[in-house]
């Protein structure tokens, strides 16, 4: 099974910040990586596709690179409405495969 | 406006079974894959089940593998998930995802407890 590991776990930001989380794959996944935002309660919320195709309806700030198994998710401007959990999926090969979150929480 | 509502959630004891349904609508059913995706309370997110849309492809979790079965009846708009042999570590808040994840349901808790 492919393992995905994120850095960091959890990161303090401000309103404004720029921010970039890692996502590394143990084995290459080509572009075969989605990204995810989830809030307490909710259902995750799909925000980058194919590594780095954001998804309709998602703001320009966020953005996703990287190919192979080392991909970013980066906010270029921090909103209030951002501090959430975040998580990278492996649709390369199953079983599909989840990084284990970064929490991005207020400074 | 796409739907995806989940149902069949609830209190079940170590070894019982349940099915869960995912109630699709406003889009084609059978032209999409449809997944299952589960949270632990407190957790991260775990990858259970996917089906593709003609139910050729099945792929299950190793964590649930043997014991789970995924299902779809397109003509009916809904895809299911049976859980037997249920433990105390299926305990979670279940979620139907379609295509490549662009739709959820709200979710249903299943919880198993003595």
């Amino acid at each position: 099974d492919i393992q995905m590991t994120q850095s960091p776990a959890s990161l303090s930001a401000s309103v404004g910040d720029r921010v970039t989380i890692t996502c590394r794959a143990s084995q290459s996944i080509d572009t075969n990586l989605l990204w995810f935002q989830q809030k307490p309660g909710k259902a995750p919320n799909l925000l980058i596709f194919s590594a780095s195709n954001v998804q309709t309806g998602v703001p320009s700030r966020f953005s996703g690179g990287g190919s192979g198994t080392v991909f970013t998710l980066t906010i270029s401007r921090l909103h209030p409405e951002d501090f959430a959990t975040y998580y990278c999926l492996q649709n390369y090969s199953p079983p599909q495969t989840f990084g284990p979150g970064t929490r991005v929480e207020i400074k | 406006e796409v739907q995806l509502v989940e149902s069949g959630g609830g209190l079940v004891k170590p070894g019982g079974s349940l099915r869960l349904s995912c109630a699709v609508s406003g889009f084609t059913l059978s032209s999409y894959t449809m997944n299952w995706v589960r949270q632990a309370p407190g957790k991260g997110l775990e990858w259970v089940a996917s089906i593709s849309s003609t139910s050729t492809y099945i792929y299950y979790g190793g964590s649930v593998k043997g014991r789970f079965t995924v299902s779809r009846d397109n003509a009916q708009n809904s895809v299911f998930l049976q859980m037997n042999s249920l433990r105390v570590e299926d305990t979670a808040v279940y979620y139907c995802a379609s295509g490549v994840y662009g739709y959820w349901g709200p979710g249903t808790l299943v919880t198993v407890s003595s």
